[in-house]
């Protein structure tokens, strides 16, 4: 079945270190995305990619990182710059048209202890 | 800037009376609008989408939404709620021009019995 695979659906680390989280999607999808969901806040955009070797800064891409080499991959990685990195990340990807809604993952918790 | 808001963080109804959950936004072109609805420690679902035409769309699950260009507004309705439509439920907005997609705070729906 296609869809969106994000992993780990849980991750703890120490303060001061980095973190990947994967996306990985085989939808055939051109654009992809990274959220990043807090109580009380929604989604808050960090990264999206529209096509392979680009991607923007959405609103809160200060302490983040991506990479768009492969169609199907789309991988974040929360650096230790991030000053409060604890919180679920939510990928999506969606077709070429940008009328195409939003196909999501399951989500990543992160937690930094 | 795009910018979507959700007056309400919750919204609480009977089961089998009609529910409407509110989004305003702002685009600096034309607007792409969306539903999702997301369950506890999941990601999210698609509902439904304003792209153009008719402005009542009807999408998943019974629900439906109006599209008001003049009072830049796309709220979320259905007729007769069900205690599993208790959920959060986000509306999104994508600039005609481009990719990048912002969402609301989110608001929780709870239908009681």
């Amino acid at each position: 079945d296609g869809g969106i695979t994000q992993s780990p659906k849980y991750l703890f680390r120490k303060e001061g270190q980095n973190v990947t989280l994967s996306c990985e999607q085989n939808l055939n999808h051109d654009a992809m995305y990274w959220y990043r969901q807090d109580p009380g806040q929604g989604l808050r955009l960090i990264y999206y990619s529209q096509i392979v070797n680009d991607f923007q800064k959405g609103d809160i891409a200060e302490g983040y990182s991506v990479s768009r080499e492969k169609k199907e991959s789309f991988p974040l990685t929360v650096t230790s710059a991030q000053k409060n990195p604890t919180a679920f990340y939510l990928c999506a990807s969606t077709s070429g048209a940008n009328t195409g809604e939003l196909f999501f993952g399951e989500g990543s918790r992160l937690t930094v202890l | 800037a795009q910018s979507v808001a959700q007056p309400e963080d919750q919204v609480n109804v009977a089961e089998g009376n009609p529910l409407t959950v509110k989004c305003t936004y702002s685009v600096s072109g034309n607007p792409y609008l969306f539903w999702y609805v997301q369950y506890p420690n999941r990601g999210l679902q698609f509902l439904l989408k304003y792209i153009t035409g008719d402005n009542l769309v009807k999408g998943s699950y019974g629900f439906e939404a109006e599209f008001n260009k003049s009072q830049t507004s796309f709220h979320l309705k259905k007729p007769s709620a069900l205690v599993s439509d208790s959920a959060l439920y986000f509306c999104a907005v994508r600039d005609t021009g481009g990719f990048k997609t912002i969402f609301g705070a989110g608001t929780r729906l709870f239908v009681k019995a």
